[in-house]
């Protein structure tokens, strides 16, 4: 356990319907990613918040996605009319500090499953 | 354009003998380079980190190298175990700050009885 949580951990949606995935980083951690990983691949970069920032958004993240981290501690990420293209695992991590040498903990994933 | 491969894609061990995985990358700004250990169905765990003036860095039983030079990673696991079954991910850090991630593909590993 990394101290990242995320909720829930397996999500089954159809087609067409919203989900909302919860990512709680590690306390005081600053920064918070949003990564998207498929069968077999690396996690993809979605989204990065510094505190309740959003400072980048992937080419990945379409409108049908929103991300938000409003009080700068806990992080949710919605994906509207969900497509069977978007099942994958999802993957939030925190980083403490600036640095780039921090370490980057992972949540355990959100496992979409659109039908 | 900035891009990590790794190979072997999958890589079929005997418990107990060693393994060489391989990462290169063609990634700029580079800030630092980390190989996840990822289980099946888990986030990855971070193994280690190394910046560019690192040639090598252990944690246990693995051993990583970089050649800043050559733009070229690798991880070595040495007496493998069976719980050392999972994918090996290989994450470049880029820009300033360092807070672009690029990851590879990722190399399965098994190790057998």
């Amino acid at each position: 356990d990394t101290g990242v949580s995320q909720d829930p951990r397996h999500k089954i949606t159809k087609r067409g319907q919203n989900v909302t995935f919860r990512c709680d980083p590690i306390s005081e951690h600053n920064r918070l990613y949003w990564y998207r990983q498929t069968l077999g691949q690396g996690p993809e970069f979605l989204t990065y918040f510094q505190n309740e920032a959003q400072l980048e958004k992937s080419r990945l993240l379409s409108d049908r996605f929103s991300a938000e981290r409003p009080k700068g501690s806990f992080s949710t990420l919605e994906i509207q009319r969900t497509e069977q293209g978007d099942s994958a695992m999802y993957l939030c991590a925190s980083i403490l500090g600036s640095s780039g040498m921090n370490e980057q903990y992972f949540g355990p994933g959100t496992r979409l499953t659109v039908t | 354009k900035n891009q990590v491969e790794q190979s072997p894609q999958s890589l079929i061990i005997l418990e107990g003998k060693n393994c060489t995985l391989q990462c290169n990358y063609t990634v700029s700004p580079f800030s630092n380079l980390r190989w996840y250990k990822q289980d099946t169905g888990r986030g990855p765990v971070s193994l280690t980190i190394m910046t560019f003036s690192e040639n090598t860095k252990s944690n246990g039983r693995y051993t990583a190298t970089l050649d800043a030079d050559t733009k070229q990673s690798s991880l070595h696991i040495t007496a493998s175990q069976l719980s050392d079954s999972a994918s090996y991910i290989c994450v470049v850090s880029a820009g300033k700050t360092g807070n672009q991630f690029y990851f590879g593909t990722g190399t399965s590993l098994t190790v057998i009885p």
